[in-house]
Formats: structure tokens, C-alpha cells, sequence
């Protein structure tokens, strides 16, 4: 099974301020057939189900406010909330779809500071 | 509108059983391959299984601990995803989510999920 691994386990950033979570795949999730990162980001609020954020590891679901980026390829990404607004108070996964089982990160969860 | 609503959560001994259901809505569920995610309180998100559409196969996956113990099904004419749980133990305590990546109305091709229903609860507890 791929691992998925995440950091950090949660951060505090001040409202306006640039937050930053990080994944890393044991191993690939790159698809050689069509070049495109199997790594999905979601957001989860107490409560709810997940949201989905960004799929083929930067590209942003519609609706998804655009604060939100994803960047990285192969084993190595990172989600980026460029300005931390209130309501982004979650935990944040990361998720690979490369291969079965699709693996979850241990979760990142970010707090105004 | 597309959506997933979920059924079937109860408290139930260990050793027991219990069937969850799925009842889909607003896209072509005949197409769609069907997951479920699992979230025990207060931990992370664990991918369960799925199963492929008829068209596809209709084949299952599952993740090793629940492997022999849990059988995921679908009826399209009922446009429902069942997921049949047996000798159930404390570990399997959680919120059951079923989702698919045909949120939009058609397949996204990225096996990200951008439908979730809002999950049922499962405890198994003496």
C-alpha cells in the first residue's frame, strides 16, 4: 500500500497570512499514460463530510475559492491557502488515487493564530 | 441535484452484523464506481472499498482489515450501494461515508471523490 505521510500535524497562521501543508507518497502517484499526479487535497470541518479541494494534485475542484492552490509531482506536495480566511478552519487530508487502496494522509489542521 | 444519503448505522455487539445502504440520486449511478470511506472519532479518513460499475465489471476491492469481513454491493435499479458488515469488532467503531467521483453529474476521470453523503454511524460495543 502506498503511505501517505503529512506536515505538519497542525499550524496556527494569522487571518490574511500564507498557510502551507505538505504530503509525501511512499512511492509514486504519477501516471506515466497521461502525466498527471494522482494526489488529491480535501478539506473537513467538525461535523461534515469531507469537501474536495484540488484533484491531479493542482487542479481546483469548481466552486473552490482560489486562495486555494496544489502544487508538487511524483511523491512530494503541498497545499497552499495564499491568504487564511476564517472559515478555513479544518483539517485539511491529503489522498492518493493512483492505486487501491486510496490512501488519506493523517490530516493537518490549520487554526488562526 | 446529486446526492448521497446513508442508512443503516446502529450500535450493534461485537461479533455482529449490520448492512449499511447508500441511496444515490442526481447522476447516472449505473456508471458510477461507488466507494466507501470510513472516519473513527476523533481519527482520519480510511478508504474502505468500492465497486466498479456493472459496465466495468462490477468487480470489488477492499482495504486489508476489513477484507472477508465486509461485502460492498449495488443494485442500479435502485440506484443504492450497500455495504454488508460481519464479525464486527470495536476497531470498526465509525462514521461510514459513501462517495464517488461522479459529483458533477459525469465521471471527473481523477478518482478523487467530489460527492460525499454525510455519513452514518456505526458503534460496536457490549
Amino acid at each position: 500500500d502506498i503511505v501517505m505521510t503529512q506536515s505538519p500535524d497542525s499550524l496556527a497562521v494569522s487571518l490574511g497570512e500564507r498557510a502551507t501543508v505538505n504530503c509525501k507518497s511512499s512511492q509514486s502517484v504519477l501516471s506515466i499514460s497521461n502525466n498527471k499526479n494522482y494526489l488529491a487535497w480535501y478539506q473537513q470541518k467538525p461535523g461534515q463530510p469531507p469537501k474536495l479541494l484540488i484533484y491531479w494534485a493542482s487542479t481546483r475542484e469548481p466552486g473552490v475559492p482560489d486562495r486555494f492552490s496544489g502544487s508538487g509531482s511524483g511523491t512530494d506536495f503541498t497545499l497552499t491557502i495564499s491568504s487564511l480566511q476564517a472559515e478555513d478552519v479544518a483539517v485539511y487530508y491529503c489522498q492518493q488515487s493512483y492505486t487501491t487502496p486510496f490512501t488519506f494522509g493523517p490530516g493537518t489542521r490549520v487554526d488562526i493564530k | 441535484e446529486v446526492q448521497l444519503v446513508e442508512s443503516g448505522g446502529d450500535l450493534v455487539n461485537p461479533g455482529g452484523s449490520l448492512r449499511l445502504s447508500c441511496a444515490a440520486s442526481g447522476f447516472t449511478f449505473s456508471r458510477a464506481w461507488m466507494t466507501w470511506v470510513r472516519q473513527a472519532p476523533g481519527k482520519g479518513l480510511e478508504w474502505v472499498g468500492r465497486i466498479k460499475s456493472n459496465k466495468d465489471g462490477g468487480t470489488t476491492e477492499y482495504t486489508a482489515p476489513v477484507k472477508g469481513r465486509f461485502t460492498i454491493s449495488r443494485d442500479d435499479s435502485k440506484t443504492t450501494l450497500n455495504l454488508q458488515m460481519n464479525s464486527l469488532t470495536t476497531e470498526d467503531t465509525a462514521v461510514y461515508y459513501c462517495a464517488t467521483d461522479w459529483g458533477r453529474g459525469f465521471w471527473s476521470g481523477s478518482n478523487a471523490f467530489n460527492l460525499w453523503g454525510q455519513g452514518t454511524i456505526v458503534t460496536v460495543s457490549s
